[in-house]
């Protein structure tokens, strides 16, 4: 059965100290993994696309990796406005029925 | 603000009601998806329409159904309602009938079920 696993589950950080979330995945047919944000009573918003093993995407203080089995969002020198859950999603299954699947999400706090 | 919009935000209703929840997708997408949010079980996919017809079905209950209308707005009908189907919906569109990581969200419609 296609997951995804995030971890951790929460992650509180000081202002200015960097980290990573987890993603990882099983899926029969990877087409692609994707990183969203969601704010608190807001809807997800894209972030990341990723492809093939080995791809790497940056946006300001956040980059996102990927392996065969597994992505990384690396966060450096964080601010608090970098508050949100961050959710992992894959675009898996067979060619005539192909969806994303979702991970639980990680909830991350910067405290200034 | 993601163009995608959803009536009513909030909704309180009584086990056993029905409720009908509202979208608008983003002008010129033809795709609408809905979602489960809840607390326990993350985002959960429950269906597609593309152009007014069922593209894709995920996890969704036989008790729910939705339909996506000319105009392309969609609604996601809510019946018999249980204490656990209290979440937040979220209606998505695209502007493709495939599954979409460039999807755009609404702000979701908050159901508590009393």
């Amino acid at each position: 059965e296609d997951q995804v696993t995030q971890s951790p589950e929460a992650l509180r950080l000081q202002e200015g100290e960097s980290s990573s979330l987890n993603c990882s995945y099983t899926v029969s047919g990877l087409r692609g993994l994707f990183w969203y944000r969601q704010d608190p009573g807001k809807g997800p918003e894209f972030l990341f696309t990723l492809y093939s093993a080995g791809e790497e995407k940056e946006k300001e203080r956040l980059k996102a990796t990927l392996t065969k089995k597994e992505s990384f969002l690396h966060i450096t020198a964080p601010k608090p406005e970098d508050s949100a859950t961050y959710l992992c999603a894959v675009l898996g299954g067979t060619d005539s029925n192909y969806q994303l699947i979702w991970g639980a999400g990680t909830k991350l706090i910067i405290k200034p | 603000d993601s163009g995608v919009t959803q009536t009513p935000k909030h909704l309180i209703t009584a086990t056993g009601q029905r409720v009908t929840l509202r979208c608008s997708p983003r002008s010129g997408d033809l795709s609408v998806y809905w979602y489960q949010q809840s607390l326990d079980q993350g985002l959960q996919f429950l269906i597609q329409y593309y152009n007014g017809e069922e593209r894709a079905k995920g996890n969704i209950l036989e008790r729910f159904s939705a339909q996506q209308f000319p105009d392309l707005h969609s609604e996601l009908n809510l019946s018999s309602l249980e204490l656990g189907d209290s979440a937040l919906y979220f209606c998505a569109s695209s502007v493709g009938q495939g599954p979409n990581p460039y999807i755009y969200f609404g702000e979701g419609s908050w159901l508590t079920v009393v």
